[in-house]
């Protein structure tokens, strides 16, 4: 099971803020929190992925609270194209030749950015 | 450079056949994750192959097979569909399998009549 809880959806203004939630309240000391979004018809695609200090990319920013129990998605002016199932997702580190690449993915929170 | 290639886009097949589906990952991945999505049970975790060992599985029975060539290429096979395989079959790569920021092909739609 997913070890993580979002809402089931959200929607956005154009051109606003969209701030997705997520509870992870179970993560353990090693484990990340990753982000992937999926856009209708195509394959997930990676946004972002953090331990526990905020992350910023080209698509989004990623909050982890202290105490690493909850994180929020940011993207800062979300467009018509941003409408997709966003993931979050909670996964231990790998060390080289781990055991490990499969992501447990929950039902995730459908966005809808509306004009 | 390239992104992950999945082949064939679309397939329909009918019960008790077999299939092979095909995944070239991004040039010097390493790692190939297998992903099942059907509307009931989301996107379910299938194997996962590094330097062409079989490093992780999910919960499917043994119809559900898999390997990856020396060039990190990789195919997975189902044998004896069943009409409940109809699903879109998404294939990911990562580059040396110590993270999980995997990079997602197209997937392959699957029919079985």
């Amino acid at each position: 099971d997913a070890k993580t809880t979002q809402p089931t959806s959200m929607d956005c203004a154009e051109g606003r803020a969209a701030n997705l939630p997520c509870n992870h309240s179970t993560i353990s000391g090693n484990e990340y929190v990753y982000w992937y979004r999926q856009i209708h018809s195509q394959g997930p695609q990676y946004i972002i992925h953090g331990l526990k200090n905020n992350e910023t990319n080209e698509m989004a920013s990623l909050i982890i609270t202290e105490d690493r129990k909850s994180s929020t998605l940011i993207l800062p002016h979300a467009t018509l194209r941003d409408t997709a199932v966003y993931y979050c997702i909670v996964s231990g580190a790998l060390n080289y030749g781990g055991s490990q690449g499969n992501l447990i993915f929950g039902k995730g929170t459908k966005l809808s950015v509306k004009p | 450079k390239a992104g992950v290639t999945q082949t064939p886009r679309y397939l329909i097949k009918t019960r008790g056949q077999q299939v092979t589906l095909s995944c070239s990952p991004i040039s010097g991945h390493r790692s190939v994750s297998w992903y099942q999505q059907t509307p009931g049970q989301g996107l379910q975790f299938l194997f996962e192959y590094f330097s062409e060992t079989q490093r992780n599985k999910g919960n499917f029975p043994g119809r559900f097979s898999g390997r990856q060539f020396s060039n990190s290429r990789s195919e997975m096979n189902v044998s004896t569909l069943e009409l409940g395989d109809s699903a879109l079959y998404l294939c990911a790569s990562s580059l040396l399998g110590v993270s999980n920021e995997q990079f997602f092909g197209p997937g392959t739609r699957l029919t079985v009549l």
